[in-house]
């Protein structure tokens, strides 16, 4: 059973760089899928970050594009996110999640539990 | 930014069945593209419900089922039960530049 596990600081100072890290046990992540990270504002909906795949090709999303890196670790079975010059809005659950393919799209399953992570000064 | 878009909330009573639709357009849902559907309960996070319009995971009761038309989908609970009140939300692909996962605005569903 794949089970993924989001860590990080909880806490990032405006301007600075968010950086997070999701552990993926009960499947090797050199083995195949993509590998994303969804956030959730406190009170509001999902949006999609990016994906990495194991070879390391990304996507992301353009409204956050200019401001994001999702790399990938394989020795370590992890993948990670970054996210540069943040800003209040930033503040969000961030979730890592594996997109699963479907004919007509990827839905995301499973998810990890979520970290919070609060940008204040 | 979310491009399909969910009403804010739906109410039933016990045993009563509610409908959640997820409207997009033609560069997600009206392209063809499959909608999902996700139940996330107060505190935790989103379980995975539906896939690919109307398929079931394991362990998701026959009591929700999901649905596509156009440019809208639909997600029903039959026998609505006091566990059903949660979060729902839609997920589709989006071909347009407002990038490839998209979510719907979400739906809080209260059992009366």
């Amino acid at each position: 059973q794949v089970q993924l596990q989001e860590s990080g600081p909880g806490l990032v100072k405006p301007s600075e760089t968010l950086s997070l890290t999701c552990a993926v046990s009960g499947y090797s992540i050199s083995s195949g899928y993509y590998w994303g990270w969804i956030r959730q504002p406190p009170g509001k909906g999902l949006e999609w970050i990016g994906s990495i795949y194991h070879s390391g090709s990304t996507y992301y999303n353009p409204s956050l594009k200019s401001r994001v890196t999702i790399s990938v670790d394989t020795s370590k079975n992890q993948f990670s996110l970054k996210l540069s010059s943040v800003t209040a809005a930033d503040t969000a659950v961030y979730y890592c999640a594996r997109p699963v393919a479907g004919t007509r799209g990827n839905w995301f399953d499973p998810w990890g539990q979520g970290t919070l992570v609060t940008v204040s000064s | 930014q979310s491009v399909l878009t969910q009403p804010p909330s739906v109410s039933g009573a016990p045993g009563q069945r509610v409908t959640i639709s997820c409207t997009g357009s033609s560069s997600n849902i009206g392209a063809g593209y499959d909608v999902h559907w996700y139940q996330q309960l107060p505190g935790t996070a989103p379980k995975l419900l539906i896939y690919g319009n109307s398929n079931r995971p394991s362990g998701v009761p026959d009591r929700f089922s999901g649905s596509k038309s156009g440019t809208s989908a639909s997600l029903a609970i039959t026998g609505l039960q006091a566990e059903d009140e949660a979060d729902y939300y839609c997920q589709s692909y989006d071909s347009s530049l407002s990038g490839y996962y998209v979510f719907g605005t979400g739906t809080k569903v209260t059992v009366l």
